[in-house]
């Protein structure tokens, strides 16, 4: 079966300084795989999906980046954190429609 | 005009109660959709597929209105265990699936 594993679980970081999320994938391959962000009280916001090695595509302008090294790991990346940046990161995969999410990374930056 | 919407609540209601939730969706080329479901501090879990003949699963009803764009869940016979976050999703498939999340309609069932 599969499983998505995120760390850290939580994460308590300065203004201005750099941030690194990892999401991994396990029992699939190929998997589109996504990062969303959950403010308080708000909805989840996509923020990156990618369909491949290599590939990423951005759905909303910030000063956060994606990378995916391997067909199963997927990273969240900024090099100097806002303090709008604090919420509940949550990586995802899917093969075909429905999305299947990890633990999630709870993100405070102060 | 959201491209899901849903009302946030809380609805709050007694055990054993019967209770609907609706979400209406802006884009009638919309091809999938489903409920989730997500606890606090937690990440969203997979309730369950919605389709148009309608599905149920024990205790819970989906149904999908093409015609008028919403989706709908029942749930029977609630439980302390309900108490959750109920997230609608829609999909649309195109290059990859762009799936959009309501905002989630909060839950609690009260003893």
């Amino acid at each position: 079966s599969q499983t998505i594993h995120q760390w850290p679980a939580t994460l308590v970081q300065p203004v201005g300084s750099p941030l690194s999320l990892e999401c991994t994938v396990e029992g699939t391959s190929n998997p589109n795989l996504y990062w969303y962000r959950q403010a308080a009280g708000r909805g989840l916001q996509l923020l990156f999906y990618s369909v491949g090695i290599g590939q990423i595509s951005s759905e909303v302008p910030q000063n956060l980046s994606a990378s995916r090294p391997q067909d199963r790991q997927f990273i969240l990346s900024s090099k100097k954190l806002l303090l709008s940046d604090s919420g509940f990161y949550l990586c995802a995969w899917s093969q075909d429609s429905e999305q299947f999410f990890g633990p999630g990374t709870r993100l405070t930056v102060l | 005009r959201k491209e899901v919407e849903q009302d946030p609540g809380p609805f709050n209601v007694p055990e054993g109660a019967t209770v609907a939730f609706n979400c209406t969706y802006s884009n009638s080329a919309s091809q999938s959709f489903f409920w989730y479901r997500q606890d606090c501090r937690k990440e969203p879990k997979l309730l369950m597929s919605v389709y148009s003949s309608g599905n149920e699963d024990g205790r819970f009803t989906a149904q999908l209105n093409r015609a008028s764009q919403y989706i709908s869940l029942l749930i029977r016979d609630s439980k302390l265990s309900d108490s959750a976050t109920y997230l609608c999703v829609v999909t649309l498939s195109g290059g990859y699936q762009k799936v959009t999340f309501g905002i989630g309609t909060k839950l609690q069932v009260i003893p």
